[in-house]
């Protein structure tokens, strides 16, 4: 059965500092990955995917991920982080076949200290 | 270009009552995925339509149930309600293409209160 792990239930980032958000999956075959953000009372915002190709994905908002098979990890990155990031962030997998369901993580709280 | 929109924002029910939850995809959209939201928690999948049939089901009861309709817009109904279901439900669209790997573009959501 697929799965996410985010062990973080909370990250404390400073203005401007780089900022890694953490996400480990299981899969029987080959994973598509997602990456969503929460805003209070507000449904989620996609902000990249990994289907196949290049490791690095770039998305929205200046954030990139990078997926490696070998850890089965999809850490969620932003070079530079700015308050109006803080927010939950969700990551998300879906195995490779025609089975649309996304199984996602338990979420991970951003907190950008100004 | 509209988003996924749902309707209504916000639903308080009592306990044994029914509630229906109202979503339209995003334009150019097919397939509408459900998702229930506890507090704290990340969603879980409900069930999904496509072609106006249900594709496929996670693990929630038979008291969940839903609808799609021709213009691709999709009802979930909750029976019997009980404490437990309260909950914010999403409603998620996406296009069934040959590799099935598009997004899923979520709307705002539903807050149901059951009391």
């Amino acid at each position: 059965a697929q799965s996410v792990a985010q062990p973080e239930d909370q990250v404390n980032v400073a203005e401007g500092n780089p900022l890694t958000v953490k996400c480990t999956y299981s899969v029987s075959g080959n994973p598509y990955l997602f990456w969503y953000v929460q805003y209070p009372n507000r449904g989620l915002q996609f902000l990249l995917k990994y289907i196949t190709g290049d490791n690095l994905v770039k998305g929205s908002y200046g954030f990139e991920a990078e997926f490696n098979k070998s850890q089965t990890s999809f850490h969620l990155k932003k070079p530079s982080a700015l308050v109006s990031d803080s927010a939950l962030y969700f990551c998300a997998v879906r195995e490779v076949n025609r089975d649309d369901k996304i199984i996602f993580g338990k979420g991970t709280r951003l907190h950008i200290l100004p | 270009d509209a988003g996924v929109t749902q309707s209504p924002t916000h639903l308080i029910k009592t306990r044994g009552q029914q509630v229906t939850l109202r979503c339209s995809p995003k334009s150019g959209h097919d397939t509408v995925s459900w998702y229930q939201q506890a507090l704290g928690q990340g969603p879980q999948f409900i069930f999904q339509y496509y072609e106006e049939e249900e594709r496929q089901r996670g693990n929630f009861p038979d008291r969940f149930s839903g609808h799609q309709f021709p213009n691709y817009s999709s009802e979930l109904n909750v029976n019997a309600l009980l404490l437990g279901d309260s909950a914010l439900y999403l409603c998620a669209s996406s296009l069934v293409s040959g590799s099935s790997t598009d997004t899923q573009y979520f709307g705002p959501g539903t807050r149901l209160t059951v009391l």
